[in-house]
């Protein structure tokens, strides 16, 4: 059962404009969520997170909004740049257990 | 600015020898934990410890895989006999307490592992 899911695997998005990608989850337990960015023969790259008392985090050009009563959270990046094309993933945990789950990740391709 | 680190990056090996990992943490890290990523795939957690002590292990490790932290710094994973089902990106992670509260995990480069 995939507890985390991403939807949309792959996205293209004009330099520049803003970047939209999108997470559901199913396990209402969940209450601390983390995006990540993977590059080829990398590991992931922490980006940002949020916990389940918040509904927005914002670090730089990223931001995350959480909505607990649809299971949904997203990360919106702006203005996108071309370092920004990779895969990206969402994961979920319970507060204080360390385990993480991942979505199956979304591919950003940024078009210059 | 010293990351996770993993050696080897790469391994082949033939259907039933052993096979074994590092995983050099974050130094100030005391956190400590395994996935396993598949092609098409988010990674998937393994196990993972607290200091020295193996805290939780997923059902995905079976009696094959042993993860040891003898000094509660670097981790060695462990697969006996290993499979083809075994062929995998092997990652590992630290953390410490995060801003927010939660526990933000960073990760090494991962060991890709092939299995022939």
């Amino acid at each position: 059962d995939q507890q985390v899911k991403q939807n949309s695997p792959s996205l293209s998005v004009q330099e520049g404009r803003i970047s939209i990608l999108n997470c559901d989850y199913t396990n209402s337990m969940f209450d601390y969520f983390l995006w990540y960015k993977k590059y080829p023969a990398e590991g992931p790259t922490f980006l940002i997170s949020i916990s389940s008392i918040k509904d927005k985090n914002e670090d730089g050009r990223f931001t995350v909004f959480l909505n607990k009563s649809a299971k949904h959270l997203s990360l919106h990046i702006v203005p996108s740049q071309p370092g920004d094309s990779a895969v990206y993933f969402c994961a979920a945990s319970l507060f204080g257990n360390e385990k993480l789950t991942f979505g199956t990740g979304t591919r950003l391709t940024i078009i210059p | 600015d010293t990351g996770v680190s993993q050696d080897p990056r790469h391994k082949i090996t033939k259907r039933g020898q052993n096979v074994t990992f590092r995983c050099d943490p974050i130094s100030e890290h005391n956190r400590l934990y395994w996935y396993r990523q598949t092609l098409g795939q988010g990674p998937e957690f393994l196990t993972y410890f607290q200091n020295e002590a193996q805290l939780e292990k997923s059902r995905l490790l079976s009696d094959r895989f042993s993860a040891e932290r003898p000094k509660g710094s670097f981790s060695t994973l462990e697969i006996q006999r290993t499979e083809q089902g075994d062929s995998a990106m092997y990652l590992c992670a630290s953390s410490a307490a995060g801003t927010s509260g939660g526990y933000e995990q960073y990760f090494g480069p991962g060991t890709r592992l092939t299995v022939t």
